[in-house]
């Protein structure tokens, strides 16, 4: 079956440090891979896409990567600030649906 | 401002009473969907519309229905809503062609008793 994964665990930084986040999938073929922001009690607020045929996309303080091959993706947000603290969702495009993974709170610590 | 909007924003109701939750967007958007988010499943896509008069299931569609007769509106009916319907609901839409992601309202919380 087909499933995305991202640790359900808390991920706790210290302010400044890049922070590292992970979403792994099986049985997809996506065409592209989203990463959104979400603040409790609000919806989620879209980041990145990331195609395919590409191998890291940056904006700002972030980066996410996407490797086929391991059907991996990494979302780094660099120089991170107590602000950057919410949880993060991944989501994958495979033909005409959006399939979201569960998500990982992130805390950055002053 | 480009946005999604959905109302109500809130909403108790009792177990068979019909309910419309409404979803409008600005952005001339082909693609839009409707989800819900449960503690410990996250958010799953109940159904989704590629264009005017075009919809489709998504993963978990039983007890809900949508239309989409204009392109800027999807509501999402509940004809006769049961508790385990009880959750956080998020219309989104986006452009079809890919490329960008999606626009989330803010969500409607829906209690059924």
């Amino acid at each position: 079956s087909q499933k995305i994964e991202q640790n359900s665990e808390a991920l706790n930084i210290q302010e400044g440090k890049t922070a590292t986040l992970t979403c792994n999938y099986t049985n997809y073929s996506p065409a592209y891979l989203q990463w959104y922001r979400q603040d409790p009690g609000r919806g989620p607020v879209f980041l990145l896409l990331i195609r395919e045929n590409e191998k890291e996309k940056r904006k700002e303080r972030l980066k996410v990567t996407f490797d086929t091959t391991l059907k991996q993706s990494l979302f780094h947000i660099t120089a991170s600030q107590p602000a950057d603290s919410a949880t993060y969702l991944c989501a994958l495009r495979a033909g005409n649906m959006l399939t979201f993974g569960g998500g990982t709170r992130l805390m950055v610590k002053p | 401002e480009a946005q999604v909007t959905q109302n109500p924003r809130y909403l108790i109701t009792v177990t068979g009473k019909k309910l419309t939750v409404t979803c409008s967007q600005n952005m001339n958007h082909e693609y839009m969907s409707w989800y819900r988010q449960d503690p410990g499943l996250g958010l799953r896509q109940i159904y989704y519309s590629m264009n005017v008069e075009v919809t489709d299931k998504g993963d978990v569609p039983e007890g809900y229905k949508v239309s989409r007769k204009e392109k800027r509106n999807f509501p999402l009916i509940l004809e006769s809503p049961s508790p385990n319907q009880t959750s956080l609901y998020f219309c989104a839409s986006s452009p079809w062609t890919g490329g960008a992601g999606n626009t989330f309202g803010s969500g409607t919380r829906l209690t059924v008793v």
